[in-house]
């Protein structure tokens, strides 16, 4: 079952421009991670933000977190082509018990960047 | 640095045939293992997790089955493959302790004709 919704599924921009993507969930998290996959390859990790942090930057990504709206979004700054692919959010679900690991992933935002 | 490995990358069944897809990772000991299943367009779907050598837990209930017989070997199986288990199979690992993050393996594309 998924916990996170990306929104919007689907985007595309030009070179240069800022992306941004969102995703909600719906119970408490410890954490909430953003993942990347280009076409037909495995997921690669991006940045955990946790729970108790509102903001967090890598590189050219910024991600914020508001536990009080359950949201969280990624902004890739300066997109480039290469950042073509799509992007999960996950999260964490300490409410259903012993989570072992397990991360409820969402159905990704598809991003387009245009040269 | 961790690795891991997934074979095959592409595999064309029939139906009713046996599946056997393995994913193994170098580079750290006593990991948690899962097994996703991704469709066309949509988001992963939870198989399996495994956090030790010959235990498994299933998440749907479904026509496949894993192992886990080496520390850092998992098996995705299946007796009798059916239409609606094409698909594009991932295997990650977490670490054993934080079991945060998750690691993920290249991916093995099925396609069940």
């Amino acid at each position: 079952s998924q916990q996170g919704e990306e929104d919007p599924q689907a985007l595309s921009i030009q070179e240069g421009e800022n992306a941004t993507m969102n995703c909600s969930y719906k119970t408490s998290i410890n954490n909430l991670q953003w993942y990347r996959q280009n076409s037909g390859r495995g997921l690669v990790h991006l940045i955990l933000i946790r729970s108790n942090e509102r903001e967090k930057h890598s590189g050219r990504l910024r991600v914020t977190l508001d536990t009080s709206k359950k949201s969280s979004s990624l902004l890739i700054t300066a997109s480039r082509a290469a950042d073509t692919a799509s992007y999960f959010c996950a999260t964490d679900s300490p409410d259903r018990g012993s989570t072992l690991g397990r991360l409820y992933f969402g159905r990704g935002t598809q991003l387009t960047v245009w040269p | 640095s961790q690795t891991i490995h997934q074979w095959p990358a592409t595999l064309v069944q029939p139906v009713g045939s046996p599946l056997s897809l393995e994913c193994t990772v170098e580079g750290t000991s006593n990991p948690n293992l899962y097994w996703y299943r991704q469709a066309a367009g949509r988001g992963l779907q939870l198989l399996f997790y495994s956090v030790g050598i010959g235990q498994i837990s299933s998440e749907v209930p479904q026509n496949l089955s894993a192992s886990r017989p080496q520390d850092r070997q998992f098996i995705l199986s299946s007796k009798k493959l059916l239409l609606s288990d094409s698909g594009f199979y991932l295997c990650a690992w977490s670490d054993g302790t934080v079991r945060e993050t998750q690691y993920f393996g290249p991916g093995t594309r099925l396609l069940v004709l």
